[in-house]
Formats: C-alpha cells, sequence, structure tokens
C-alpha cells in the first residue's frame, strides 16, 4: 500500500540533544511537509519541499533543520537550539501541481525531552 | 495565508447528519477549501476539497457559499467513528497550508 511512514512512534532524549525524525513516503508525491502539533492545538507548519535538494522554511522553522536527497525521504532535526521540542510532528506529502491537490498525512512522531 | 474560523466543539446525535461549519471571508479567487479531520493521536485524514462548486463523495458533502466566504461540512449519518476533530483549511496552488484549532465533533450514541 502507498502512504508515509513516519519512525519511530515515541521518541525520547535528553536535554540539549540533537534527534533526528524519520519520514518516508512512496507515493511518488513531490512535495513533503512538516508539521508540529502541540496539546489542544492546530497544525503548524515548520518546513516543507516542493523537490529534491529544495526546502523552505514554514512559520516556526528556528530550531529545527530538514533535508531532501530523495524525493521519498525527508528527515527533520530538532536542534538543541528548539527552546520546547516536546510535541506531536506529523510529516505529509503531496503532488506539486496547480491543479490543487490534497496532502497525505504519516501517523505522526511523538517527541519527549527529558 | 487565508485563515478560517471554526466553533470550537460540536455534538451531533448518532444517525444524524453533522453540519460543521467554516468561516473563509479572505480566501482567494484561486484558493480552494478543504477539509481534513484527525482522531486522537493519528495524522489527519483528508475528507475533501471544493473551489466554488458543492462536491459529495462517499465521506461527505462540501456545500460553498456563492460568495465563497464560507463553507458547511455535511456528515449525513454520523457514526461514533466520526467523533474527531474537522480542520477546514484554504491552500493556493502553491500548496501552503495553515492548519486552524479545528471543531472537536463529539457524536454522541
Amino acid at each position: 500500500d502507498g502512504g508515509i511512514t513516519q519512525s519511530p512512534k515515541y521518541l525520547f532524549r535528553k536535554e540539549g540533544q540533537n534527534v533526528t525524525l524519520s519520514c518516508e513516503q512512496n507515493l511518488n508525491h513531490d512535495a513533503m511537509y512538516w508539521y508540529r502539533q502541540d496539546p489542544g492545538q492546530g497544525l503548524r507548519l515548520i518546513y516543507y519541499s516542493q523537490i529534491v535538494n529544495d526546502f523552505q522554511k514554514g512559520d516556526i522553522a528556528e530550531g529545527y533543520s530538514v533535508s531532501r536527497e530523495k524525493k521519498e525521504s525527508f528527515p527533520l532535526t530538532v536542534t538543541s537550539a528548539q527552546k520546547n521540542p516536546t510535541a506531536f510532528y506529523l510529516c505529509a506529502s503531496s503532488p506539486w501541481t496547480d491543479s490543487n491537490q490534497p496532502q497525505h498525512f504519516g501517523d505522526g512522531t511523538r517527541l519527549s525531552i527529558l | 495565508d487565508a485563515k478560517t474560523t471554526q466553533p470550537t466543539s460540536m455534538d451531533c446525535a448518532e444517525g444524524r447528519a453533522a453540519n460543521l461549519p467554516c468561516n473563509h471571508s479572505t480566501i482567494s479567487g484561486n484558493e480552494y477549501v478543504y477539509w481534513y479531520r484527525q482522531i486522537h493521536s493519528q495524522g489527519p485524514q483528508y475528507i475533501i476539497h471544493g473551489l466554488k462548486n458543492n462536491e459529495t463523495n462517499e465521506m461527505a458533502s462540501l456545500i460553498i457559499t456563492e460568495d465563497r466566504k464560507s463553507s458547511t461540512l455535511i456528515l449525513p449519518h454520523a457514526t461514533l467513528r466520526d467523533t474527531a476533530v474537522y480542520y477546514c483549511t484554504i491552500s493556493g496552488g502553491y500548496q501552503k497550508v495553515t492548519f486552524g484549532t479545528g471543531t472537536k465533533l463529539q457524536v454522541i450514541p
């Protein structure tokens, strides 16, 4: 089945450590996105990528970094500069066309900083 | 980015139609209205989208007003499995989407 795989589902890290969240898609979508969700809140866009080797900052990019070396993969690194990294992180993908297509989401990674 | 306004929460009796409203008064001419839902601790699931005409699929119907400043998502026969947070979003061709806090729909037996 085609879809988006995020791993791990739960992640624990010590304060001050960088941590990388994985996101892989086999939908052949051009665009990929990372969102952050805090309890009782909506989704906020961290970074997005329209094409391999290119990405753009979203609304809350500070303290995060991404790479897009392959079409299928869009890993997110939460750096020690992110002041409050504990949250639910969601990855999504979509075709990048002018015809407007919905985003497909993974099941998320819940990050907790100890 | 265009923003949307939705009620914080709604209740619906099981088997009845659930009508979820959304205001998007700043929508631009080329922006679509999308609806997603999120069941607790899962990723959002796409439901339906439209530009200016009403749309229907196997999950729901979308009614967009003529001035496009508001829309309503209709779940024709709500079940307990429809209990979720429903997000109304606006997206243009560049696909940058803003998600608000959504409407928490509780389907009551």
